[in-house]
């Protein structure tokens, strides 16, 4: 099946620093690909979405500039959080589809947890 | 917004069938209920997906009643690895390509031995 890959699995980081999350389709490409936060014992949270070649969209209430997103090629998005905070830590997840339409199903990397000290 | 409702939590025993339900009563035409669960800690999986039909794979059933307001996620023999959140979702499909999915709150399935 699909596999889509997350890069590191588990990052931690100093406040002010940057901290870079890679997302990797493995065996598909990917035009768009979905970026969500979770934050302990709540669900995930749509943060923005991915397109390859052009700038990403953003939910509202997500900061474009905090948390920059680059879709430079079909397989690989990343999500850099700048200058990271301790209330930036949280789990991050990253998914895509191989196919698109309405009738295909997303998969997702195994997850990026963040701990900002 | 999440566009079902499921409840919080639900108990199974080992072996027994897992019934999960999930309510999507403003569902559109052409939207599509899938199913995804997380593990502790994991991406979310992917279960099944339907549109009217009832499906099945080798994970799941899917059981989308006539009027698609509601469906039933069911695990026919649960084990102790399928504990986890069960998450119903509505696709948000605001255009081609674009596999948005929109969690709610889900329900934590926990199967006791």
């Amino acid at each position: 099946g699909a596999v889509v890959s997350q890069h590191p699995s588990r990052v931690i980081c100093k406040s002010g620093t940057s901290v870079k999350i890679e997302c990797r389709s493995l065996d598909f490409q990917a035009t768009t690909m979905f970026w969500y936060r979770q934050f302990p014992k709540q669900s995930l949270m749509l943060m923005a979405t991915s397109n390859e070649g052009s700038k990403a969209t953003y939910e509202q209430g997500v900061e474009k500039d905090k948390f920059l997103i680059n879709h430079a090629s079909l397989t690989l998005s990343t999500l850099t959080v700048t200058s990271a905070h301790p209330e930036d830590s949280s789990f991050y997840i990253c998914s895509a589809a191989p196919q698109q339409g309405m009738n295909t199903e997303a998969f997702f990397g195994q997850g990026t947890r963040l701990t900002v000290v | 917004d999440a566009k079902t409702t499921q409840p919080p939590s639900m108990d199974c025993a080992e072996g027994r069938a897992a019934n999960l339900p999930c309510n999507h009563s403003t569902i559109s035409g052409n939207e599509y209920v899938y199913w995804y669960r997380q593990i502790h800690s994991q991406g979310p999986q992917y279960i099944i997906h339907g549109l009217k039909n009832n499906e099945t794979n080798e994970m799941a059933s899917l059981i989308i009643t006539e009027d698609r307001k509601s469906s039933t996620l069911i695990l026919p023999h649960a084990t102790l690895r399928d504990t986890a959140v069960y998450y119903c979702i509505v696709r948000v499909g605001i255009n081609q390509g674009a596999q948005k999915l929109v969690f709610g709150q889900g329900t934590r399935l926990t199967i006791n031995p």
